[in-house]
């Protein structure tokens, strides 16, 4: 069972670069979810969608885009990576909002 | 301002003991709470989770407690074991239901 899959799982990018995270869910769940962690800060929300079409601000939006492709796929998008956003970025999804979540395996960003 | 607080960063116990792992929240509209457990490299996994209407809920090893009153959930593992170290975060959501805030982890060494 894959779960909740994500790519790519290490990644460089130079202060302004672009690049998109990938996310996908084969639970057939609503909800998607995509959190950063942070040393001392635990898991904070940059955005979410509670259903396909749908998508909200979470606690961290500044600096990212995402898109809910389908019912799948949910990417989170770095216009111009700045070195703050060097993290740990997990996807996460849930049947409907408010049960449940669950977490993919991370990707790990570094912005030089 | 977090929501969501784990005041303990770290925790060590020894095998066969009693670990408590604690949570403190700070809006009373919370009513939802999640334990998840993660290890390095791993994406965070869901253990155990408690609704506001119930003051206590049991699985197995693990056993979550409420006190709305106070708003603090703690987690119980017992006995707990070598394979228990990882970093604890607790998670809480609204009646909303969007969203989950959560704390910044404990980590917990359970030594053998």
């Amino acid at each position: 069972n894959a779960g909740v899959t994500q790519t790519p799982k290490f990644q460089v990018l130079k202060t302004g670069q672009s690049m998109t995270l990938q996310c996908a869910q084969d639970m057939n769940h609503n909800s998607m979810y995509w959190y950063r962690q942070d040393p001392g800060m635990g898991l904070r929300l940059i955005y979410y969608s509670a259903s396909e079409g749908t998508t909200d601000k979470g606690e961290v939006p500044n600096g990212y885009n995402v898109s809910r492709l389908n019912k799948r796929e949910f990417s989170l998008r770095l216009e111009s990576a700045a070195p703050s956003q060097t993290s740990v970025y997990f996807c996460a999804s849930s049947e409907i909002s408010g049960n449940t979540i669950y977490f993919g395996e991370g990707s790990w960003l570094t912005v030089v | 301002d977090q929501q969501v607080k784990q005041n303990s960063p770290s925790l060590s116990v020894q095998e066969g003991r009693i670990s408590i792992l604690n949570c403190d929240y700070t809006n009373s509209m919370f009513d939802y709470f999640l334990w998840y457990k993660k290890y390095p490299a791993e994406g965070p996994t869901f253990l155990i989770s408690i609704s506001s209407i119930k003051d206590k809920n049991e699985d197995g090893r693990f056993t979550v407690f409420l006190n709305k009153s106070a708003k603090h959930l703690s987690l119980h593992i017992v006995p707990s074991q070598p394979g228990d170290s990882a970093v604890y975060f607790c998670a809480a959501s609204d009646r909303k239901g969007d969203k989950f805030y959560f704390g910044s982890g404990t980590k917990l060494n359970v030594k053998p």
